[in-house]
This record gives C-alpha cells, structure tokens and sequence, in this order.
C-alpha cells in the first residue's frame, strides 16, 4: 500500500492562468475523490469517480473545474483561467470497493494552489 | 442533504489532560456512517474511526473513545490523558446515500 499520491505539492499561478493537479489512488481502489480545503475550514466535496465514471459533481465545481480519470486509475484535476477565490489545498481520495461512500477515505497530502 | 457541527473551532489543553471533541451531525439517511479524521500539522488527513448508525456502543481504542448518541445525533470523541502527539485538527464526517460530508474541523493543542 503506497498511499494516495498527489503532484504537485504546491502549485504558485498567477491569475487567469490554468492549472492540472494529479492524484494517483491506491491501486485497488476504484472510487476517486476530490475535495477542497480553505484555511480554517473541513474539506468540502467537489467532484467523484467510480471507476472511470465521474458520478458526482458538487455545485461549488464551477464551470472552470474540470476532472478526469481517463482509465479508471490516475485522476486530474483542472482549473482553467484561475481566480484568486481558487487558492486552497486540493485533496485527493480513494477509497475501495464494496462499501460505497460508507467506506474510510484515504487521503493524499493535497496539493496547495496559491493564486497570486 | 447532509451536514456536520464541530462548534469546538480550538481546545487548548495541558499535557495529561483529557479533552472531548464535540460533533453534531444532521441526515436524511436512516442508515449511515460517522467517521473521525485526524490531521496533523504535516497535512494528511487520517481515518481514526468509522461507526455504523446502528451501533451506538461505546468504543475504546487505547486513550481514544467514542461516545455515539443517536437521540441527540451527536459522536463525540474523547482524548484521556492527552500527549503533545495529539496535537491536530480532528474532523468530523458523516456519511450514507451521500458523499462523506465533513465538519470545520477543531484544532487540539496539546502543551508540554
């Protein structure tokens, strides 16, 4: 067990540029989550994956956010034409099959956008 | 749909001492799961406990316990004789027919 990877650590843009963050899950699970955490703040849901089918998104997923998991596996997570309101840290989950959103997450170290 | 209080945003407390977290939950789920996650200044969020909403049995893992009530919908967490590792913020989850959703988080700080 690798744990979940996510890359970059920290992403410095500046505004109106787009951003791709890369989350790799543990190998056997086949759900992905993605959320984001402000200062102060719980992570908040912003979109999810079973397998490579993107089941959910929340509405705080404006149109400038888009994911992917192209094979089931690796996901990316894109911001395009950035906004200072975008800077937090960007978590990755998996979790495994069988339990559904019932089962423990496992998180990555996030990756931290400061939009400058 | 769903939604989680922590009202505890820092507890400051001495080495030694023993601390409850609080959390309040809310769902329209009959069945469900509440979850803690501990994360420490590194980053990493990390799964503590999960509980069925069927099980309202106290659970005691070493200096960790967990009080689950479902009249008052609340799952508290306990720390007895808390150490300087403790030292997190610790969220609060509740999860079933819907996406996990957290609590603000409170941040414990453990002094020497």
């Amino acid at each position: 067990d690798t744990g979940v990877s996510q890359n970059p650590r920290h992403k410095i843009t500046k505004r109106g540029q787009n951003v791709t963050f890369r989350c790799d899950p543990i190998s056997e699970h086949n759900r992905l989550y993605w959320y984001r955490q402000t200062l102060g703040q719980g992570p908040e849901f912003l979109t999810y994956f079973q397998n490579e089918a993107q089941l959910e998104k929340s509405r705080l997923l404006s149109d400038r956010f888009s994911a992917e998991r192209p094979k089931g596996s690796f996901s990316t997570l894109e911001i395009q034409r950035t906004e200072q309101g975008d800077s937090a840290m960007y978590l990755c989950a998996s979790s495994p099959p069988g339990e559904g959103a019932n089962s423990p997450l496992h998180f990555g170290n996030g990756t931290r956008l400061t939009v400058t | 749909a769903q939604k989680v209080t922590q009202a505890q945003t820092e507890i400051s407390v001495v080495e030694k001492e023993d601390v409850t977290l609080d959390c309040v939950y809310e769902t329209r789920d009959t069945t469900y799961y509440l979850f803690w996650y501990k994360q420490p200044p590194s980053g990493e969020l990390v799964f503590l406990i999960r509980r069925n909403s069927f099980d309202e049995q106290n659970e005691i893992s070493g200096r960790y316990s967990w009080n689950f009530q479902k009249s008052t919908s609340s799952f508290n967490f306990t720390i007895t004789a808390s150490q300087v590792v403790d030292s997190a913020v610790y969220f609060c989850a509740v999860g079933g027919s819907y996406i996990p959703t957290f609590g603000r988080g409170t941040s414990l700080i453990v002094h020497p």
